[in-house]
């Protein structure tokens, strides 16, 4: 089955303690991001990548980092989380049309 | 990549056809059309994809004019469980660019 797979799915950290949020498809797909999306603000893009070892911002970038060593997977990090990145984050493969995780719940404390 | 413009709210009736029309003035020659669904707290789901002309699957339609100036998403007799919001998308398929989802369209189906 074809497949978006996040984790964690939800998690309650505080500031300044670096987290991983780790994505995984298995659609051999080339094109992976990132999104996070808050009320009122719609979904919006933080990273890209075109390819391994490829990898672009988007709208929103500040405060993340991004890697791609592997074509299936597409790690977010917040080396340093702040509050205002609570939010709802998306990872998603694949272009026109993508296939979205479920989401990861992450609050900022 | 095309900007689009589509009405934040739109309200209907169970049973009823709703079309959802969104606007991409700039479409390229290359690019597609592609409108997702999305529930609250979950991920956008692809819906339907088109070129030109019409496209039909089990869940949608999409009309496409021949200037491709704008696309309308038609969802046959809906009911409560339709109430989501859907966001246009224009671009190349395969492509390589940041994408920009915008606000989308918020429906609210009623009994």
């Amino acid at each position: 089955e074809a497949q978006v797979t996040q984790n964690p799915r939800y998690l309650i950290t505080v500031t300044g303690k670096k987290l991983t949020v780790t994505c995984s498809q298995n659609m051999n797909h080339e094109y992976m991001s990132w999104y996070r999306q808050d009320p009122g603000l719609g979904l919006r893009q933080i990273y890209y990548s075109m390819n391994v070892e490829v990898t672009d911002k988007g709208d929103v970038p500040e405060g993340y980092k991004v890697s791609r060593k592997e074509k299936r997977n597409f790690p977010l990090i917040l080396e340093s989380p702040s509050p205002n990145q609570t939010s709802l984050y998306f990872c998603a493969s694949g272009y026109q049309p993508q296939h979205f995780g479920d989401g990861t719940r992450l609050s900022i404390l | 990549l095309a900007k689009t413009t589509q009405p934040i709210s739109m309200d209907s009736y169970e049973g009823q056809e709703v079309n959802i029309t969104c606007s991409h003035n700039n479409i390229a020659t290359n690019d597609y059309i592609t409108w997702y669904q999305q529930f609250p707290s979950q991920g956008p789901r692809f819906i339907i994809q088109g070129y030109k002309t019409k496209v039909t699957n089990e869940v949608a339609s999409l009309f496409i004019p021949a200037d491709r100036k704008s696309s309308t998403l038609s969802l046959p007799r809906v009911s409560l469980s339709d109430t989501a919001v859907y966001y246009c998308l224009v671009g190349e398929r395969g492509g390589a660019d940041g994408l920009t989802f915008g606000k989308g369209t918020h429906l609210i189906i009623q009994p």
